[in-house]
């Protein structure tokens, strides 16, 4: 999607290794979000940032850690993954926080934790 | 959980036909948005009503609002094979103070479109 890429695309990793993900955005948007969709669960949010270094969790933050250490790239880690965590991972951008106007997503991270 | 709930979870039409999806949602909200999401993709930005506003139209959709019943659908008119998709209605809640613009999103129904 144009403005927001995410990276790997694919992954496969194994129990108990720690992960990152990519999002890295040239929209200049102050916030950025990570969720994750699975069956049955549609997307739930993990970790947002409203800015340089402001973090903060989201409905299902256990096992995940963002650093956000300049505007264009937010970094999700899956500290110990599990197979709990296999899913795909969205990112997504928005230049209004207060009254959104509209998530911009990237194409996703498909991980399997094996 | 605030998360909103879509139904039909699935349907099916012909080409040509209207499509019509729901999604309630639990408690009070900035606005609601629909998103459109084709298999191994993601989402991509479809409409969004203000919680003020009762309906909405762009191109071949409409959406409407109904606070009162927290509810929403979404109709697509004249519906084409490359309507096929997942569509999820997401909500930005009214929480009194900054939301930081976090969305909720529902389940989604599966629509597909038959030539």
């Amino acid at each position: 999607d144009a403005g927001i890429t995410q990276s790997p695309r694919h992954k496969v990793t194994e129990t108990g290794t720690p992960v990152t993900l990519r999002c890295h955005q040239t929209e200049n948007h102050r916030y950025m979000y990570w969720y994750r969709q699975d069956p049955g669960h549609g997307l739930r949010l993990i970790h947002y940032s409203y800015g340089v270094k402001d973090t903060d969790k989201g409905e299902v933050s256990d096992g995940y850690s963002v650093s956000r250490s300049k505007t264009e790239d937010f970094l999700l880690t899956l500290e110990s993954a599990t197979s709990s965590q296999t899913s795909v991972y969205f990112c997504a951008i928005s230049s209004q926080g207060r009254e959104n106007y509209g998530y911009t997503f990237g194409s996703g991270t498909r991980l399997t934790v094996v | 959980s605030q998360q909103g709930e879509e139904d039909p979870q699935a349907l099916s039409i012909q080409e040509g036909e209207n499509a019509t999806m729901n999604c309630s949602y639990k408690t009070s909200i900035n606005n609601l948005q629909w998103y459109r999401q084709n298999s191994g993709r993601g989402l991509v930005h479809l409409i969004l009503i203000r919680s003020n506003e009762r309906e909405k139209h762009s191109g071949r959709l409409r959406v409407t609002l109904d606070t009162s019943k927290k509810s929403s659908s979404l109709l697509i008119t004249a519906s084409r094979a490359a309507d096929t998709a997942s569509y999820f209605c997401a909500t930005s809640f009214n929480a009194g103070g900054t939301s930081y613009g976090k969305l909720t999103f529902g389940q989604g129904t599966i629509l597909t479109v038959h030539p």
